[in-house]
């Protein structure tokens, strides 16, 4: 597609739901991120994929949170048990790997999840 | 371990002034580096990048940075602020060898008064 696609743009749960939020990244982009930005704070990163290697889950808050990209293209990230602390704008964001490095990353408009 | 620090959580200028936002990295390999920007309720956009190409870099809207390995600082600059600059500016990091990940620093609010 023409830019990094993320749906739903808004999502409404109860607490103690489970959520799936989803990323289309460029196509041909090795590499996709997950941040997290909650009201007035910067960017919080929670996992990187790249190509087939493992991916960097060091950013991931609590073992409520999972991500996996399929086919190295659409992932999913997963909250299960929601909690309000939850409440964020979810970014996604990939980029094309050229020469062993990573160029700019171009981001999606980002997911509003908001637990009540 | 790569990180990047962005020394002012606020930046305050008149319109028609200099704007300098600072950003200082770590990085133990090559970094690339980046400008976003972020305007209210608006996705991120690319300001500007650093790729060990030219030192000195041009992005969009006027804005430039330098790239000073001795320093290791990439702070971003614009000659005359506009109103419409106002925003959330990140600087971020990443680095040829180990992960790649892009790191982002806790970011820059640009005020801009009349």
């Amino acid at each position: 597609g023409a830019g990094v696609s993320q749906s739903p743009s808004n999502k409404v749960t109860e607490k103690g739901k489970d959520v799936e939020l989803r990323c289309d990244p460029i196509s041909g982009h090795t590499a996709l991120y997950w941040y997290r930005q909650s009201l007035g704070q910067g960017l919080e990163f929670l996992i990187y994929f790249q190509g087939n290697s493992a991916p960097d889950k060091s950013g991931l808050p609590s073992d409520r949170f999972s991500a996996e990209r399929t086919g190295g293209s659409v992932s999913t990230l997963t909250i299960q048990r929601t909690q309000q602390e939850d409440s964020a704008v979810y970014l996604c964001a990939s980029s094309l790997r050229t020469g062993g490095v990573n160029t700019e990353a171009f981001f999606g408009q980002g997911t509003r999840l908001t637990v009540v | 371990a790569q990180s990047v620090t962005q020394l002012d959580s606020h930046v305050s200028v008149s319109e028609g002034t200099p704007v300098l936002l600072r950003c200082n990295y770590s990085s133990s390999y090559s970094p690339s580096l980046f400008w976003y920007v972020q305007h209210p309720n608006k996705g991120l956009q690319l300001l500007l990048k650093y790729t060990s190409a030219a030192t000195l870099v041009k992005g969009i809207n006027g804005f430039e940075a330098e790239f000073k390995k001795s320093e290791t600082s990439f702070h971003l600059t614009k000659p005359s602020a506009h109103m419409s600059d106002a925003a959330e500016y990140f600087c971020v990091v990443t680095f040829t060898g180990g992960g790649n990940k892009l790191t982002f620093g806790t970011g820059t609010q640009l005020k801009v008064e009349l």
